[in-house]
């Protein structure tokens, strides 16, 4: 079965610096998204990407955060100058289409540690 | 604005039900999902219901939708210890893009 996969699975940064976590979603998918979950905290979104450029974004997603699909395959997150608040389970999700009852499949999730 | 809201914890003996609990806020959602979180994995979807529906049972899986008070549940008959898991509750509206989630419910079955 198709899946979407992340790496890396855990990211250690130091506060300041940049990261971009990676994704690759399903091939035949059309529609991306980001979501994020702080420890013990609930599952949030951040963006949604479609026709490369952003069709949704929460209000976490700041100028600190953008996205990019710099080739057929990758999804990439970057997160210009990290924050510790910014630690948290990362997880990319790829679908064929924007209908909501179309299954959303998720990536294992990246684990990023802002010290 | 939209919230949902889960218990965090729930214990259940093997073989028993399990009935896991859900409210949300947001009049317009459209749609509503279980999603099941095993340790190290990403979000599995279960099973979703429409909102002009009140059930749908999926094999062991129960979604029941009280519209009125806006309260999902999920039961899990004759829960094994394969079903602990994280299960998360979430809902979103047509057309939208973006999934609101629960915080999620800690199922422990004990054998």
């Amino acid at each position: 079965e198709p899946e979407v996969t992340q790496t890396p699975s855990h990211q250690v940064t130091q506060m300041g610096q940049e990261v971009i976590l990676r994704c690759v979603p399903i091939s035949n998918h059309l529609y991306f998204y980001w979501y994020r979950q702080i420890l013990g905290q609930k599952v949030e979104f951040l963006v949604s990407f479609y026709n490369n450029e952003i069709s949704e974004k929460s209000e976490i997603f700041d100028d600190q955060f953008s996205v990019e699909r710099p080739d057929g395959s990758n999804f990439t997150l970057k997160i210009r100058s990290t924050k510790l608040e910014d630690s948290a389970m990362y997880f990319c999700a790829s679908r064929t289409s924007g209908r909501t009852t179309d299954t959303q499949y998720f990536g294992p999730g990246t684990r990023l540690t802002v010290l | 604005g939209e919230d949902v809201e889960q218990s965090l914890f729930l214990s259940v003996r093997e073989g028993d039900s399990s009935v896991i609990n859900c409210t949300y806020t947001d009049s317009s959602s459209t749609y509503l999902y279980w999603y099941k979180q095993e340790p190290g994995a990403g979000l599995q979807l279960l099973t979703y219901i429409f909102s002009n529906m009140d059930m749908k049972q999926d094999q062991r899986l129960t979604v029941l939708l009280n519209k009125k008070d806006k309260h999902l549940s999920l039961r899990i008959a004759d829960t094994q210890t394969g079903d602990s898991a994280i299960y998360f509750c979430a809902e979103s509206r047509a057309g939208g893009f973006k999934t609101i989630f629960g915080a999620g419910t800690r199922l422990f079955v004990k054998a």
